[in-house]
């Protein structure tokens, strides 16, 4: 059974950066067809998709973030990993880490999401 | 960027029958995914495709997509469905997942 586990810091201060790794296991994350992705969730607010990354280090960032986001891959440890730099208290939300089914383009396994604060 | 349109919220009585929608343009052409989130919880997949479900997932739960109009219906709705729903699209045209705003679903 695929798990997704994401680790990082759960309180950030204003303008600086926020790094959390997703570790996946029961399956590669070099497998083919699948991509690995970063949303988030504000409280009581809905989804956001953040990035998509392919084993090979091909990323995607959604626009609105691309200029602060850098979304990285590990194979040999079977993690990929989310930066967001600058944060503002808007940042503050529930960081969840996903695989993305290729064609079908949807999110098939979620983590169980880890709680970034903004705040001084 | 294309945009997904939820009802905030749908509330129906035990047994009853609850109808959640996603609007956008010409979106029935498209390939839309319901997501089932419940307090605290991370989101689970409940119908993709527009009508198919995942392993697991009771046959209450389907899909349907025509127009401008996704639907997802739960028959026979149980105190155990109460929770948010997302429906979710790709943007071809941008080439990016899309997520509608989410509909909280009360069982009275």
């Amino acid at each position: 059974q695929l798990q997704l586990q994401e680790s990082g810091p759960g309180l950030v201060k204003p303008s600086e950066t926020l790094s959390l790794t997703c570790t996946v296991s029961g399956d590669s994350i070099s497998r083919t067809n699948y991509y690995w992705a970063w949303i988030r969730q504000p409280p009581g607010k809905g989804l956001e998709w953040i990035a998509t990354i392919y084993y090979s280090g091909s990323t995607f960032y959604n626009p609105s973030l691309k200029s602060r986001v850098t979304m990285s891959v590990d194979t040999s440890k079977n993690q990929f990993s989310l930066k967001l730099s600058f944060v503002t208290a808007a940042d503050t939300a529930i960081y969840y880490c996903a695989r993305l089914r290729d064609g079908y383009n949807l999110f098939d396994y979620w983590g169980q999401g880890t709680l970034v604060t903004v705040s001084s | 960027s294309f945009v997904l349109t939820q009802t905030p919220s749908v509330s129906v009585a035990p047994g009853k029958t609850a109808r959640i929608t996603c609007g956008g343009d010409n979106i029935g052409g498209e390939s839309v995914h319901w997501y089932q989130q419940k307090p605290g919880q991370a989101p689970v997949l409940v119908v993709y495709d527009v009508s198919d479900r995942p392993s697991g997932i009771p046959e209450r739960f389907s899909g349907s997509n025509s127009g401008n109009t996704a639907t997802l219906t739960i028959n026979r709705v149980e105190a155990g469905d109460e929770a948010d729903y997302y429906c979710q699209m790709w943007d071809s045209f941008t080439d990016r997942p899309v997520f509608g705003g989410g509909t909280k679903l009360t069982v009275l």
